[in-house]
């Protein structure tokens, strides 16, 4: 069952563009984090935030989190074309008595040159 | 700094064979995980290990097993492939169950 769902599914912007796409999820938690996926490869960690935090930081990345609306948004500012990539969020979700990553199913992102 | 290491990259398989997907990780974690990644989803969870000798179903574990011997390795066999395993695997660890992850390559399969 997926706890997070990614929105928009996909999306294609221009170089330079802010590329901006959110993650709902269903169950309280204790913290929710971005992955981003290049084609083919392994998925690499970009920032983790905290359900006490209400936003998180890191170089282009702007990372917001809304508890009470059960949603975060990811924010790429001044987009590149090596942001081409699909992105992932992933909640920590109680499964067989341990915290899981639970896992949308991600937003294809374009970026056009 | 290797971090998690998988193989095969590629592999086939004729329907009814066997074999073994590798998973190192060099980080002295304790948790390390399987998950399968099919076209338009998320990742769901194969199996999971909390540690050495220590291993659970995850959300798909039908057709798949798994060993802990040691903290370093964590294994995934395929005990006899049908073609709804086709799919990109990928092997993950970290510190805790829900912590920062760090991700092998992957290994597409394609069973047929």
């Amino acid at each position: 069952s997926q706890q997070g769902e990614e929105d928009p599914q996909a999306l294609s912007i221009q170089e330079g563009e802010n590329a901006t796409m959110n993650c709902s999820y269903k169950t309280s938690i204790n913290n929710l984090q971005w992955y981003r996926q290049n084609s083919g490869r392994g998925l690499v960690h970009l920032i983790l935030i905290r359900s006490n935090e209400r936003e998180k930081h890191s170089g282009r990345l702007r990372v917001t989190l809304d508890t009470s609306k059960k949603s975060s948004s990811l924010l790429i500012t001044a987009s590149r074309a090596a942001d081409t990539a699909s992105y992932f969020c992933a909640t920590d979700g109680l499964r067989d008595s341990n915290y899981q990553l639970i896992w949308g199913a991600g937003t294809k992102l374009i970026i056009k040159p | 700094n290797a971090g998690v290491t998988q193989t095969p990259k590629f592999q086939v398989l004729k329907t009814g064979q066997s074999m073994t997907l590798q998973c190192a990780q060099d980080m002295n974690h304790e948790y390390m995980s399987w998950y399968r990644q099919d076209p338009g989803m998320g990742l769901r969870l194969i199996h999971y290990s909390v540690g050495a000798g220590i291993t659970d179903q995850g959300e798909v574990p039908n057709g798949y097993n798994v060993s802990r011997s040691t903290t370093e390795d964590f294994p995934l066999r395929l005990l006899s492939a049908a073609p709804s395993q086709t799919s990109v695997y990928f092997c993950a660890s970290s510190s805790t169950t829900a912590s920062k992850a760090f991700f092998g390559q992957g290994t597409r399969l394609t069973v047929v």
